[in-house]
């Protein structure tokens, strides 16, 4: 089965310091891991995604998530806030090879933005 | 990607009336998708609308509460009938298409009160 684990239901950093959200996956086979965003009362938007080419994975505003298979992780970063970043995240998982083009989305984390 | 419009973006409806929501896409995309995310939660997978034949539910849904629609490869609706409070939720469909490696976009989605 796939499933992922966002481990902080909400993170506060002040604008210019870096962003950490982390995320844990559990899959059984090669999965493809997205982080969406969403903003209030706004749609989602896919900020970047890992489909098994390079484990870094460079995202739209500055966002970057690192793949990691021995920590079956795929934590998002950024190296420095801006208040237009305060926003929910979600990190999804994807396998495709099992389930098809089903995605299983995180619980969500919300990034507040301290100025 | 894709540009996915919704209607309507926001309704109010009584208990135990029905509400179709609309999905329509502006280029021909292989998957349809129907999600649900409750106050306060992350996205659920409702359904996976499939073009001429009958859209395949996730567990916990039901068509007959859940009725979808796809007539072709640009459009899609889903029906909440019998609306209870609990069904307070917003409403989101999203497309695939092979080649986009299991990435989907999404619409903005419906917020549907039931009072």
């Amino acid at each position: 089965a796939q499933s992922v684990t966002q481990l902080d239901s909400h993170v506060s950093v002040s604008e210019g310091t870096p962003v950490l959200l982390r995320c844990n996956y559990s899959s059984s086979y090669s999965p493809s891991l997205f982080w969406y965003v969403q903003h209030p009362n706004k749609g989602l938007q896919l900020l970047l995604k890992y489909t098994s080419a390079a484990t870094l994975v460079k995202g739209i505003n500055g966002f970057e998530a690192e793949f990691k298979k021995s920590e079956t992780s795929f934590h998002l970063t950024k190296p420095s806030a801006h208040m237009s970043d305060a926003a929910e995240y979600f990190c999804v998982v994807s396998d495709r090879q099992e389930y098809g083009n089903k995605l299983v989305f995180g619980a969500g984390t919300i990034l507040r933005v301290k100025s | 990607s894709a540009v996915i419009s919704q209607k309507p973006s926001r309704d109010i409806c009584q208990r135990g009336t029905s509400l179709t929501i609309q999905c329509q896409v502006d280029s021909q995309v292989t998957m349809m998708f129907w999600y649900r995310q409750q106050p306060g939660q992350s996205l659920t997978l409702i359904a996976t609308a499939n073009q001429g034949s009958e859209a395949t539910y996730e567990s916990g849904f039901v068509i007959d509460k859940f009725p979808i629609s796809r007539p072709n490869l640009t459009f899609s609706t889903l029906t909440v009938s019998n609306m209870s409070p609990e069904d307070s939720s917003i409403y989101l469909c999203s497309v695939a298409r092979a080649e986009w490696l299991g990435e989907q976009y999404f619409g903005p989605g419906t917020r549907l009160t039931v009072t």
